[in-house]
Formats: structure tokens, sequence, C-alpha cells
């Protein structure tokens, strides 16, 4: 399986924009870059994914680089609530499931 | 509501006795899967299922059977917990398309005691 490689943790302050960096130097044409974040005491919940241009949604942007080892999750204003522990995660469509690494724990500082 | 839903949502138990955690989800979604989430180690994918009466083993199967009977249902079964099976457990659901990858949905977790 394609790893993803994460900071343990980043800190941000509050209503500034946070970059979540993740490398995947092993990623394969097939493979989609998913992300996913985990608030305390809850499950994991989708963020966002793409596969080769960005993508934005109403949580977040992905900076996909042009040669796909790299991407940035990018949320615009951090808020209290944003604070989770994020994951990116390759996947790849058929029957390979979800690998969860171990994310990057987000703090944001009021 | 689209959900996923698992019950119990606590569990003490002790060694040998028998139990079953069981998951529903009412999005009419083919995948199912069962996770359990240890401090340090993260997420690990416990069995999925791909449609009903398919399922496959993930990264840490052994302890653990699971059934998919009905599309809506995927119950995780232990049918001699022992004490290392205590955890936080979450199950999930998505559809399953060739040419689109679907986000996944977790339940609230169970948390798992085995004394």
């Amino acid at each position: 399986d394609a790893k993803t490689t994460q900071p343990n943790s980043m800190e941000s302050n509050e209503e500034e924009p946070v970059h979540l960096p993740c490398n995947h130097s092993t990623i394969s044409g097939t493979d989609y870059i998913h992300w996913y974040r985990q608030l305390p005491s809850q499950g994991p919940e989708y963020v966002i994914h793409g596969l080769t241009s960005n993508v934005n949604n109403r949580m977040a942007s992905l900076a996909i680089a042009e040669d796909r080892k790299s991407s940035t999750l990018i949320l615009h204003r951090a808020t209290l609530r944003d604070a989770a522990v994020y994951y990116c995660i390759l996947y790849n469509s058929g029957n390979t499931p979800l690998v969860f690494g171990k994310g990057t724990r987000l703090s944001v500082i009021a | 509501e689209a959900q996923v839903t698992q019950n119990p949502r606590y569990l003490i138990t002790v060694t040998g006795k028998k139990l079953t955690v069981t998951c529903s989800q009412n999005m009419n979604h083919e995948y199912m899967s069962w996770y359990r989430q240890d401090p340090g180690l993260g997420l690990r994918q416990i069995y999925y299922s791909m449609n009903v009466e398919v399922t496959d083993k993930g990264d840490v199967p052994e302890g653990y059977k699971v059934s998919r009977k009905e599309k809506r249902n995927f119950p995780l079964i232990l049918e001699s917990p022992s004490p290392n099976q205590t955890s936080l457990y979450f199950c999930a659901s998505s559809l399953v398309g060739r040419e689109t990858v679907n986000e996944q949905f977790f339940g609230p977790g169970t948390r798992l005691t085995v004394l």
C-alpha cells in the first residue's frame, strides 16, 4: 500500500489559515488523495478528496502538487472547532480499504 | 437523517464472554467496515464488506468475526474476548463506485473494556 507522511502535530491561531502537508512519494496513478479528520470523542469525518486537480468544498481546499507526490489541506480560517487529528489517506477505487496513518494533531489557539 | 449507528456505545465485559457490537446504516451503502482505535496506533481496519455476503479481512482480524446478511447491518462478533481487545471501535459505510471514490461515514464509536 502506498503510504503517507504527515507531521505529528501543528498549531494555528484562530482565524488564521492553516496548511496541513502530506507527502506521498509512492503514489500510483490511480490513487485518490483523501483527507479525513477526527474531532475529540467522535468518529472520523470526511473532509475532501482529489485526484490531480486542486479541489474546494465548504470545509477546506486541497492543493495537489503537479507530480502528485505531495498535497496540502488548507483550512482558510481556523476555528476552535477545527482542532482535530487530520488524516491524509491514499485510496484506490475497488477493493482496497482506507488505511489510516497517525495523522496530524491540529491545535487551534484562541 | 443519514447516519451510521452502533450499539452499545459503552461496554464492560469479562474475558471469554461472547459479545456482539451492532452496526447499522440507513444510506443503502454497499461498503461497510470495522476499525479499532488504540492510543499511539491510530485507526486499524478489522474487517470490511463490499456487499451482502462478501466480507474480507483487514489489517487486524484475529479474534473477530463479522457477517453481512443484510445490506444495512454489519455486526462485529467477539467470540471469546480478551483484554487486548479493549479498544474504541468504529463502524463505517460508503457507496462503492467503479469510477468514483466515495466518502466513508463513521459511527459514533463503541468503547469496549474487557476485564
